[in-house]
């Protein structure tokens, strides 16, 4: 069974880049889709964007200029960048895995989440 | 974006009742549509993808049904381990959307 785990710093300070890394155990990031999500009191759960091992990525067009994702094929991690954090980027954020099967892409394994606190 | 909406927002049940819950896409979303469990402090668990299949581990009391915009989630015999809060998601068209979920609680 396939376990993710987030990591990184919990405080970041506005205007800073907000970075993160899932590592991936029991099974390889070589198969299936990567994803970041976030979720928030306010917005609810958010999507942010994938990236299929092949380094093919799609991105939420809200976040797209500021989001970029990456994989490790080499330390089976995936990563996240986003850049110019405000306060309405304060969220858990979590890492998850998507397959897709019958014409539906569902997220089937996910990290445990990860608060990231935007504040100076 | 597709918007995904939930009804109720909550609702309270006892052990043992029959529970359905609905989601609404904005426009038609085919077989993309999901749902997730979700109990305070932990991340969402899948129960059902592609509108009625059951994710392997999940009990058989979980069913969803519905199509195009009109989605149906059903706990058949409500168990003390289900209340939390239930979310669907469509994944048809960038960006995937998410419900505001439906808050199970207990009677």
């Amino acid at each position: 069974q396939v376990q993710l785990q987030e990591s990184g710093p919990g405080l970041v300070k506005p205007s800073e880049t907000l970075s993160l890394t899932c590592t991936v155990s029991g099974g390889s990031v070589r198969s299936y889709y990567w994803n970041w999500l976030r979720q928030t009191p306010g917005k609810g759960l958010e999507w942010i964007a994938y990236i299929y091992y092949s380094g093919s990525t799609n991105y939420n067009p809200s976040l797209k200029s500021r989001v970029t994702i990456s994989v490790d094929t080499s330390k089976n991690q995936f990563s996240l960048n986003l850049t110019s954090v405000t306060a309405a980027d304060t969220a858990v954020y979590y890492c998850a895995t998507s397959r897709n099967s019958y014409g539906s892409l569902f997220l089937d394994f996910w990290g445990q989440g990860t608060l990231v606190t935007v504040s100076s | 974006d597709i918007q995904m909406t939930q009804s109720p927002s909550s609702l309270s049940a006892s052990v043992g009742d029959r529970v359905t819950m609905t989601c609404r896409a904005s426009q038609n979303i085919r077989s993309s549509l999901n749902w997730y469990q979700q109990k305070p402090g932990k991340a969402p668990k899948l129960l059902i993808y592609a509108v009625s299949s059951l994710q392997s581990g999940v009990p058989s009391r979980f069913s969803g049904g519905g199509s195009g915009t009109d989605f149906t989630l059903t706990i058949s015999s409500l168990q003390p381990e289900d209340f939390a809060t239930y979310y669907c998601q469509q994944s048809y068209s960038t960006p995937q959307t998410f419900g505001q979920g439906t808050k199970v609680e207990i009677k």
